[in-house]
């Protein structure tokens, strides 16, 4: 596709519940972005894939935060056990490689209830 | 002290003004540089990205980046109500990091 997709756009979930989201990336882009972005806030790193290597995972809030890529395009975010705390935007970006710029999905806006 | 720091704001401009929009980082091995435009409700998007010293010039847009100082700037000129939206910084590292960005307003 043209750009980065998301989904879904939305999704809520009771507490406790597990949730995966989806990115598909611009074709061809090796790098791959999660970011949380609450209100009023910057987008915060979570984790980053080159290819279907996932380089750093240090953004990732505690360990019910996984994220995948296994064949090097689509990667998943899942959250397993969700909190209210994960209430949040979460963002995708994709980028041809190191130091390019980033280009961003639409986002998932994931709401616990 | 954060990686990347900007003044929230909000910062409001007269119709056909110049806004200017700053940002400093703490990392002195920070590759490129980045400022994107975030519209309520939207994600992200990329405005500019600047690589090397001085200025960089696209439109209506200039970065301005002074590794010495630390320091990246976007110029507005000829402000438009459109451009009402919040401005991050970002800045790549070792990793990529945002500023919590800057509010626009843009007065007819």
């Amino acid at each position: 596709g043209a750009g980065v997709s998301q989904s879904p756009r939305y999704k809520v979930a009771k507490r406790g519940q597990d949730v995966a989201l989806r990115c598909d990336p611009i074709s061809g882009h090796v790098s791959l972005f999660w970011y949380q972005q609450a209100l009023g806030q910057g987008p915060e790193f979570l984790t980053y894939f080159q290819n279907e290597a996932q380089l750093d995972k240090s953004g990732l809030p505690s360990d019910r935060f996984f994220a995948e890529r296994p064949e090097g395009s689509v990667s998943t975010l899942k959250i397993q056990r969700t909190q209210q705390e994960d209430s949040a935007v979460y963002l995708c970006a994709s980028s041809p490689g190191d130091y390019q710029p980033q280009h961003f999905g639409d986002g998932t806006r994931l709401s616990i209830l | 002290q954060k990686e990347v720091e900007q003044n929230s704001g909000p910062l409001s401009v007269p119709e056909g003004a110049i806004a200017s929009l700053n940002c400093t980082y703490s990392d002195r091995g920070s590759q490129s540089f980045f400022w994107y435009r975030q519209y309520s409700g939207k994600s992200p998007e990329l405005i500019m990205f600047i690589y090397s010293n001085g200025d960089k010039e696209d439109g209506r847009f200039t970065a301005q980046l002074n590794k010495a100082s630390q320091y990246v700037s976007l110029l507005i000129r000829d402000s438009q109500p459109s451009d009402s939206a919040t401005y991050l910084c970002a800045v790549n590292t070792e990793k990529f990091y945002f500023g919590t960005g800057t509010s626009l307003t843009v007065i007819p």
